[in-house]
C-alpha cells in the first residue's frame, strides 16, 4: 500500500516556465514533508521541506504548498532551468520510528 | 569531502554468492539507514540504526544482515543472493530519527 503517491511519472516543461510536481498522501498523522532531487547515478539530495503546521514554504525558486485537508502537497519551481532536470521524490515522515516514506518519484525534464 | 560514502558503487555477482556493501558517514550523525530502490523505483526502508542499535527492521529476508560497528558505519551483508535482490541500495544518515536524511550515491547490485 502506497502511503505517498506521485501519480505523474514524468513531466516536461519549457525553460523559464513553472514546473509543478504533485504528491498525495494517505496518512493524516504525517507531520513533516520533504522533497528530494535525484540525478542519475547519485543519491537523493534534500531540496525543501514543510511542517504540517504550515501551508507554504519558500526557498528561492522552490516553493512547497501543503493542503492538509486534501492530503496533497506540491512543489513549484519558478522559473524552471535545464539544470532542474532530475527525478523529484516526495517524502513524508511518519513511519513506525519516524522514518521517511517516499513516493515513486517524478522525472522532470526542462527543455531549453 | 564525501558526507555519506558507499562502496562499491557497482556490484555484479552470481546467484548464491554472499556479498557486503559498506557505508560510512562523516557528518557526526547518530542514525543510519539502508534503503532499497527496486525496479519500480520505490525507495523503501530496510533497516535503521541509532547509535549502533537496530531500531527499524522492515520486512526484509533474514539473508540481509546489517552490522554497525560504530555510529559512523553501517554495513549490509547479503547471503545467498537471489535475482530479486538486484536493485540500487542507498545508505543514508540523519541526526536523530526526526530530521532530514543525507544519502550516499547508491550501490547498484546486479545478481546474474
Amino acid at each position: 500500500d502506497q502511503q505517498v503517491k506521485q501519480n505523474s511519472p514524468s513531466l516536461s516543461v519549457q525553460e523559464g516556465r513553472i514546473s509543478i510536481l504533485n504528491c498525495d498522501y494517505t496518512n493524516s498523522m504525517f507531520d513533516y514533508f520533504l522533497w528530494y532531487k535525484k540525478y542519475p547515478a547519485e543519491g537523493p539530495t534534500f531540496l525543501i521541506s514543510i511542517s504540517s503546521i504550515k501551508d507554504k514554504n519558500e526557498d528561492g525558486r522552490f516553493t512547497v504548498f501543503l493542503n492538509k485537508s486534501a492530503k496533497h502537497l506540491s512543489l513549484h519551481i519558478v522559473p524552471s532551468q535545464p539544470g532542474d532536470s532530475a527525478v523529484y521524490f516526495c517524502a513524508a515522515r511518519g513511519g513506525s520510528q519516524g522514518n521517511l516514506i517516499f513516493g515513486k518519484g517524478t522525472k522532470l525534464s526542462v527543455k531549453p | 569531502d564525501t558526507a555519506v560514502s558507499q562502496t562499491p558503487k557497482y556490484l555484479v555477482t552470481q546467484m548464491g554468492n554472499d556479498k557486503s556493501i559498506k557505508c560510512e558517514q562523516n557528518l557526526g550523525h547518530d542514525t543510519m539507514y539502508w534503503y532499497k530502490q527496486d525496479s519500480k523505483k520505490f525507495l523503501k526502508i530496510m533497516f535503521s540504526y541509532n547509535n549502533k542499535e537496530l531500531i527499524i527492521n522492515e520486512t526484509v529476508p533474514n539473508r540481509f544482515s546489517p552490522k554497525s560497528p560504530d555510529k559512523a558505519h553501517l554495513n549490509l551483508h547479503i547471503n545467498s543472493l537471489e535475482l530479486g535482490d538486484s536493485a540500487v541500495y542507498f545508505c543514508a544518515s540523519s541526526q536523530g530519527q526526526w530530521s532530514g536524511y543525507t544519502f550516499g550515491s547508491g550501490t547498484r547490485l546486479t545478481v546474474v
